[in-house]
This record gives structure tokens, C-alpha cells and sequence, in this order.
């Protein structure tokens, strides 16, 4: 049964950097991975979507990454902003399953 | 488009009392997804529908709880009875294909049980 772990579980950096929110999964065995953000109180907002066969994607000042073969994702987002403050959530999508969400991590980004 | 709308936006009800929340999925989505959120267990799939068929439902917690979709535009998932530990908010998501399109999701409904 697949597994989503993601780490550190919050977050608080100064305005403008950059920086790397991690998520771990333990099949590999994967159709793609989802990057979301969450704002309190309100739903889930698709970031970015990595399909298997892929390496990274990219929108803006957001990049995922995907190794496979190590059950890892990264999300970087650069040049930091107090608007990207939201939990962020990472979902797996494996064969024989629907998706599985990790459990976030919450940024807070200082003005 | 009018995304994944979701009502009610928040419930309260004693005890024992039918719940029922809603969802209209975005136009033309054939995937129809109910999550339920908690702060102890995070976002787990209670259920999902294609082409308005129950696909799995192994998700679901108890056989106090049932999910129908009578049409494409829209959904119901249903408590009764409720009880205390089914406070949560639950989330209804849409996606046009499965494997390769990203999921959109409603604001949820947040739910009290007293």
C-alpha cells in the first residue's frame, strides 16, 4: 500500500528566498504526482501535475521534480512571497489505487 | 468555468441526525472523487465515480455512509446516522480522465456533529 510522507511539516522562511518542500513515497510504481496548496478554510488549488514519464514540471516560480526510482518529489519555489503562505500537499497516484495525499507542509513566508 | 461547487459550506447537527452534502463537478469531468479531511488522518478517498458509476468505494467508513450520483452534474454523499467522530470537512473533487488530469477541487463542507 502506498505510503506519501512529506517533510518538514511547517515551515517559516523571510520574504524572497528560495526554498524546497519534499514529499517521499514508497511504491514506485506511480502514474503521476500532484502538487497542491490548500489556504484555510478553502478547497485544494492543482499546482502542478508530473506524469511518470516525466522529470519536472514547471509554471511560474514553482519547479516540481520527480525521481521515481528513489520514491521522491521536490517542489522549489523561488523568490519566496507572504501570498504562497498556504499548507502544501503532495498526492500519488499508483497503479491499483487512487490517489494517496501526504499529510502537508505548512509555509509560512514573512513579509 | 464555475469549478467544483459544494454545499452546504458548513453544517451543524446533533447526534443522530441525517447529514447530506452536495456537489456539482466541473462540466464535462466523467471522474467524480469525495475525501474526507481531519487534522488526526489528513485526506483520505471515501469514494469515486466514472460516467456517475460507483467505482470504489472501499474508502467509505461505516455503512452509515452512502454516496449517489444520479447524473453527471451532480452528487450527494449521505449520514445517518451521524455521529460525533464523523466531524470533518469533506471535499468533493472532479477530473476529466483519471490517470493523466489533475483534480479540481470544491471548498468543502465543514461538518459538526454535537
Amino acid at each position: 500500500k502506498q505510503e506519501v510522507t512529506q517533510i518538514p511539516a511547517a515551515l517559516s522562511v523571510p520574504e524572497g528566498e528560495n526554498l524546497v518542500l519534499n514529499c517521499s513515497f514508497t511504491d514506485s510504481a506511480i502514474y503521476n504526482l500532484q502538487w497542491f496548496r490548500q489556504d484555510p478554510g478553502k478547497g485544494l488549488t492543482s499546482l502542478l501535475l508530473i506524469q511518470s514519464s516525466q522529470r519536472e514540471q514547471t509554471s511560474g516560480r514553482l519547479n516540481a521534480s520527480l525521481d521515481k526510482s528513489s520514491g521522491r518529489s521536490t517542489l522549489y519555489i523561488a523568490a519566496s512571497q507572504p501570498g504562497d503562505s498556504a499548507t502544501y500537499l503532495c498526492a500519488v497516484k499508483s497503479h491499483g489505487q487512487n490517489f494517496v495525499f501526504g499529510p502537508g507542509t505548512r509555509l509560512s513566508v514573512l513579509p | 468555468d464555475a469549478g467544483v461547487i459544494q454545499s452546504p459550506r458548513h453544517e451543524v447537527t446533533e447526534m443522530g441526525q441525517e447529514v447530506t452534502l452536495r456537489c456539482k463537478p466541473i462540466s464535462g469531468h466523467d471522474y467524480l472523487f469525495w475525501y474526507r479531511q481531519t487534522m488526526m488522518r489528513g485526506l483520505e478517498l471515501l469514494i469515486y465515480f466514472n460516467n456517475n458509476v460507483p467505482i470504489d468505494d472501499s474508502g467509505m467508513p461505516e455503512d452509515r455512509f452512502s454516496a449517489k450520483m444520479p447524473n453527471a452534474s451532480f452528487s450527494t454523499l449521505k449520514i445517518q446516522p451521524s455521529e460525533p467522530r464523523d466531524s470533518a470537512v469533506y471535499f468533493c473533487a472532479s477530473s476529466s480522465g483519471q490517470n493523466n488530469q489533475p483534480q479540481h477541487f470544491g471548498d468543502g463542507t465543514r461538518l459538526s456533529i454535537l
